[in-house]
This record gives C-alpha cells, sequence and structure tokens, in this order.
C-alpha cells in the first residue's frame, strides 16, 4: 500500500497561474483533508471531504477550491495564486470522521508562487 | 488566544535524558488529544493519541492528559538524538471532524 501519495512534490508558479495538487490514498477511507503549513504556524485545514460526495471548508478556504472526484481522490485548486499562498499542502485520510481516527498524511506539495 | 499552544522552543536536551513536551487547548469539550512527530521538510507522523485523564505510555513515550487544565503532554524517555524534530499537539473538538495543530515545539537531543 502506497498510504497518502501528493503529486506533484514541488511547484513554482507566477501571480495569477492555475493549478491543482492532487492526492489519492489507497486505504479505503471516507474522510480526506488538505491542510497548508506555514513556517511557525503549525498546520491549518482549507477543505475536508467527510464522505465521497461532501466538501465542507476548513479554516482558511478563501482562494482555494477542492473536488472529491471518488473515494480515491481529493484534489485542491488555486484558479488565481497569489505569493500568500506559497506553503506547503498536505493531504490527508482517515477512515471515518469520528473524532478518534488516526489520520494519515502524504509526503507534501511545497509550493512557491512568484 | 490559539485554539492549541505550545511553546514554539527549541527545547534542548542532553542524550538519556527525559524530554517534556506541554500543549494547552482552549476548547474545553475537546475529546481526542495527539501527538505527531515532524521531521524537517517531512509530513507529520502520529506517535500517540489520548483520549481520557490519566497516562498512557507507549514504549519511551508517555502521554498525559488533564481536561480540568486543559492540558496535555508528551514525555520522552532516554531521548535519543533521532528524537530531535518538531512535535505537534493536535485536538478534536465534540462535533469537529479535522484535526486542530498547534504550531509545534521543536526538540533538540544533544549527544
Amino acid at each position: 500500500n502506497a498510504g497518502v501519495t501528493q503529486t506533484p512534490k514541488f511547484q513554482v508558479l507566477k501571480t495569477g497561474q492555475s493549478m491543482t495538487l492532487q492526492c489519492a490514498q489507497d486505504m479505503n477511507h471516507n474522510s480526506m483533508y488538505w491542510y497548508r503549513q506555514d513556517p511557525g504556524m503549525g498546520l491549518r485545514l482549507i477543505y475536508y471531504s467527510a464522505s465521497e460526495g461532501t466538501t465542507d471548508k476548513g479554516e482558511v478556504p478563501n482562494g482555494y477550491n477542492v473536488s472529491r472526484l471518488n473515494k480515491r481522490e481529493f484534489s485542491l485548486r488555486l484558479e488565481s495564486a497569489a505569493p500568500s499562498q506559497t506553503s506547503v499542502y498536505f493531504c490527508a485520510s482517515t477512515g471515518t470522521p469520528q473524532t478518534t481516527d488516526t489520520q494519515y498524511f502524504g509526503p507534501g506539495t511545497r509550493l512557491t508562487v512568484l | 488566544q490559539k485554539e492549541v499552544e505550545q511553546n514554539s522552543g527549541p527545547l534542548s536536551v542532553p542524550e538519556g535524558a527525559i524530554a517534556s513536551l506541554n500543549c494547552t487547548y482552549s476548547d474545553r469539550v475537546s475529546q481526542s488529544f495527539f501527538w505527531y512527530r515532524q521531521y524537517s521538510g517531512k509530513s507529520p507522523e502520529l506517535i500517540m493519541s489520548i483520549y481520557s485523564n490519566g497516562d498512557k505510555e507507549d514504549g519511551r513515550f508517555t502521554a498525559q492528559l488533564n481536561k480540568a487544565s486543559q492540558y496535555v503532554s508528551l514525555l520522552i524517555r532516554d531521548s535519543q538524538p533521532s528524537d530531535s524534530a518538531t512535535y505537534l499537539c493536535a485536538v478534536i473538538g465534540t462535533g469537529r471532524r479535522a484535526l486542530t495543530f498547534g504550531s509545534g515545539t521543536r526538540l533538540q537531543v544533544q549527544p
């Protein structure tokens, strides 16, 4: 099992460009999450999908859109990238959104917006 | 006030010592508490979870939870240089479906 995979690993964008970050999990998990991590600020939730067909905003959703393509895949789209979106993006998944479930993280995407 | 607060460190301890990492949280109804370890440039990995008051031990790691004081801690016994990393405290409150993270404490274990 690969666990949680993310593509790309690194990306450099110019202000105003768009891109989609891809995430897939092979653990048959129902819930998936997108976080961003900035220096000294821990991880902050952007969007999550409690189950296939549902998505909800997290703490910092502005400037992002998501798609839960199927049970395995959850993508994050930046429509018009801004320098403030320079960050490391982590995707995570868990079996159910119950409070006792462990979240498993992907390796991350390092995004720089110039 | 941040929802989950941690001292950013660095916390420096000699090899073989006990490292004590602390975390406080503001949501009184929080029910689930996690400690993640993150090496530089890597993703977080879960090392401990705790759900009820008291201590929970797993090898060299002990998590301690005090819900009345809204406080959770992680003790690392016999610290090794390989324990040098950032330790993230994370909390899930009732009705919430995702983790709220602290900003992390950087631990340095000196050989």
